[in-house]
């Protein structure tokens, strides 16, 4: 079966570091790919996705990720987090043509201290 | 703009009861999709519907059953609740085209004592 893994929980950084959030997924064929973001109290929604074409893509707020086909991982980057930037974060995984559902990784929730 | 709306946001049930949690997808979407999201956990999938049919469905019992209206609103049922039912149920809509890219609501959490 398909799975998405999420290296870690839990994260905890001060303002002004780096980040880098690891996501892996198990399915062979051609993917989607996505991040998405829940910040505390409001709803899910998306961070960035990955179709086709460059594999290091930009989304919103400063954060890209980078495709690396070989090693079936999505991971998720920020130069400089800032405190608002405290959420859980998702990675998610489609597979194009033949499937409608995502499969999710369990989630990254990511602690900002001023 | 009308995002995605979901209702009730919190409800509690016992055990053998049956639920009906609601749907209003984003304004322009046709594609209505459920999630169950346990905690600690990521959303897992429920179904797809899709021009009034279950286009796809995930590995969930017969329990959970949905319906989608001519307006593209939906609605997830679940019959004879366990305690593992509780979980936040998220809709997300979408448009037709199957790119993933997925609208949500804020989610109904079900609480089953």
């Amino acid at each position: 079966a398909q799975s998405v893994s999420q290296h870690n929980h839990h994260v905890i950084l001060s303002e002004a570091a780096s980040l880098e959030l690891g996501c892996n997924y198990s399915y062979g064929g051609t993917v989607n790919l996505f991040w998405y973001v829940q910040y505390p109290g409001q709803h899910l929604q998306l961070l960035l996705k990955y179709f086709s074409g460059d594999p290091l893509v930009k989304g919103i707020k400063g954060f890209e990720a980078e495709f690396i086909k070989s090693k079936f991982s999505f991971n998720l980057r920020k130069p400089s987090v800032q405190w608002s930037d405290t959420a859980e974060y998702f990675c998610a995984v489609n597979e194009v043509d033949s499937n409608y559902q995502l499969i999710w990784g369990a989630g990254t929730k990511l602690i900002i201290k001023p | 703009d009308a995002g995605v709306t979901q209702s009730p946001t919190h409800l509690i049930k016992t055990r053998g009861q049956q639920v009906t949690l609601r749907c209003s997808p984003k304004s322009g979407h046709d594609t209505v999709s459920w999630y169950q999201q346990a905690l600690g956990q990521g959303p897992q999938f429920i179904f797809q519907y899709y021009e009034e049919e279950e286009r796809q469905r995930g590995n969930f019992p017969d329990r959970f059953s949905g319906h989608q209206f001519p307006n593209y609103s939906s609605e997830l049922n679940v019959n004879a609740l366990l305690l593992g039912d509780s979980a936040l149920y998220l809709c997300a809509s979408s448009g037709t085209r199957n790119t993933g890219e997925l609208f949500f609501g804020e989610g109904s959490r079900l609480t089953v004592l």
